[in-house]
C-alpha cells in the first residue's frame, strides 16, 4: 500500500528553468513531509521541509507548497542547475505518532541539461 | 566527518550465509532507524530505535532479521540464512526526537546474495 506517491518517474529540464517535482499522499494523519536528494551510491540527503500548518517553505533555490485539502505537495527549483541532476523523494510522517517512521514514494530522476 | 557512518558499503554473499551490517548514528541522535531500498522504489522502514528500546517493526522485517542497539549508540542489523531477495542497499538514518523529523541518512550497504 503505497501512501505516498511520485507519480513521475523522471523529469528532464533546461538550466536555467524551473523544475517542479510533485508528490501525493493518501494518508490524513501525515502532518509532516520532507523531500530528499539521492545521487549514485550515496544514502539521500535531507533537502526540504513542511509541517502541515504551512503552505509553502522556502530554503534558497528551493521552495516546497503543500496543499492539504487534495493531499498534494510539490518541490520548485529554480533556477536548476546541472548538479541538481538526481533522484528525488518525497517522504511523509505522523508526528502524532512516537514511532517517527518515514514512508517515501518512489522517486522522480531530474536531468537538468545545460 | 559527523555524519551518519554504515560499515560495510558492500557485501556479497552467497545464499545461506548471515550476514551482519552496522550504523554508527550521529553522535547527539537517539533515534535511528533502519530502511531498505530495492531498484526502481523509495526506502522502506525495517525497524526503529529510541536509545536502545526497540520499538517498532516492519513486517518486512522476516524472523531471519534481527537489530540490537545494546548501548543507545551505533546498531547492527544481522540477516541470517539470506535469500536472494534480500538483495538490497540497507540504509541507516538517525534523528534527534523533537518538532521535526529530519533523519539524516547514511551512504547504505550494498548487499548482493549470490
Amino acid at each position: 500500500d503505497q501512501q505516498v506517491k511520485q507519480n513521475s518517474p523522471s523529469l528532464s529540464v533546461q538550466e536555467g528553468r524551473i523544475s517542479i517535482l510533485n508528490c501525493d499522499y493518501t494518508n490524513s494523519m501525515f502532518d509532516y513531509f520532507l523531500w530528499y536528494k539521492k545521487y549514485p551510491a550515496e544514502g539521500p540527503t535531507f533537502l526540504i521541509s513542511i509541517s502541515s500548518i504551512k503552505d509553502k517553505n522556502e530554503d534558497g533555490r528551493f521552495t516546497v507548497f503543500l496543499n492539504k485539502s487534495a493531499k498534494h505537495l510539490s518541490l520548485h527549483i529554480v533556477p536548476s542547475q546541472p548538479g541538481d541532476s538526481a533522484v528525488y523523494f518525497c517522504a511523509a510522517s505522523d508526528r502524532g505518532s512516537t514511532l517517527g517512521r518515514l514512508y517515501f514514494g518512489r522517486g522522480t530522476q531530474l536531468t537538468v541539461w545545460p | 566527518d559527523t555524519g551518519v557512518s554504515q560499515d560495510p558499503r558492500h557485501k556479497i554473499t552467497k545464499r545461506g550465509q548471515n550476514v551482519t551490517f552496522r550504523c554508527d548514528p550521529i553522535s547527539e541522535h537517539n533515534r535511528l532507524y533502519w530502511y531498505r531500498q530495492t531498484l526502481g522504489q523509495g526506502p522502506e522502514f525495517l525497524t526503529y530505535f529510541q536509545n536502545e528500546a526497540q520499538l517498532e517493526k516492519s513486517r518486512l522485517l522476516s524472523d531471519r532479521f534481527s537489530a540490537e542497539r545494546p548501548k543507545g549508540s551505533f546498531s547492527t542489523l544481522e540477516i541470517q540464512r539470506t535469500e536472494q531477495g534480500d538483495s538490497a542497499m540497507y540504509l541507516c538514518a538517525s534523528s534527534f526526537s523533537g518538532n521535526s523529523n529530519e533523519q539524516f541518512f547514511g551512504p547504505g550497504t550494498r548487499l548482493t546474495v549470490l
